[in-house]
């Protein structure tokens, strides 16, 4: 059966328009954090990562930015298409141990 | 191509019976592999880590003997849940590391207990 919990917030943009993703992390000395995106019924997908000396990566439309004094995370999506609706998730890895944030439901409009 | 195979996708079993998941790393082996349930519109809940010629590790709250973790080899873990009820349905879904940093995930399980 369905469990009770915390619904995911949930961020719906308009096809085109840029869309950002935010997480917050729990552990300061995390050192390599990942972005995740799961389409509906699917495992996650690697999309962008970045260590924790680096403070901007960017990839094919989006890029991830990383402040370590807030210990917060990014996601932006240029453009956004509706292939890109999913749920995204951060992670913050520490040695073996990898963590998730809670996930953002992204829901593009045509 | 895939780095981790998850086997079944789907699963429908009875209450009562027990349901066995497996996890292949395939391009590489594993020592340690993770296992995570899912709830819809949840994150990822880590279940525990199983550690290869080893007992797997449990986080809090989750029942070693409901959810059994075998990892007998390098590149095979293999979750089973016993005794299912539909309460234990869910997406199951199981990762390997490569070098402490990339992260692969299996397809994930959704499993149905009716």
């Amino acid at each position: 059966g369905e469990s009770v919990g915390l619904h995911l917030p949930t961020l719906s943009v308009q096809e085109g328009d840029n869309s950002i993703i935010n997480c917050a992390y729990s552990n300061s000395a995390s050192d390599y954090f990942i972005w995740y995106k799961q389409e509906s019924g699917k495992g996650p997908q690697f999309i962008i990562d970045i260590r924790s000396n680096m403070d901007k990566r960017q990839g094919q439309r989006v890029t991830v930015l990383l402040n370590k004094t807030v210990k917060h995370l990014s996601l932006q999506i240029a453009a956004t298409q509706p292939g890109d609706s999913a749920v995204y998730f951060c992670a913050e890895n520490i040695g073996n141990d990898m963590r998730f944030g809670a996930g953002t439901r992204l829901t593009v409009k045509p | 191509g895939a780095v981790v195979s998850q086997h079944p996708s789907r699963v429908i079993c009875k209450s009562g019976t027990s349901v066995k998941i497996e996890c292949r790393s395939l391009d590489f082996q594993a020592t340690t592999m993770f296992w995570y349930r899912q709830f819809p519109k949840q994150s990822l809940m880590l279940m525990a880590t199983s550690n290869e010629g080893s007992k797997a590790t449990y986080e809090q709250g989750v029942e070693k003997d409901k959810f059994l973790i075998n990892h007998a080899s390098l590149t095979l873990s293999t979750l089973t849940v016993t005794s299912a009820h539909p309460e234990d349905s869910s997406f199951y879904i199981c990762s390997v590391i490569r070098g402490n940093t990339e992260a692969f995930f299996g397809q994930g399980t959704r499993l149905t207990v009716v």
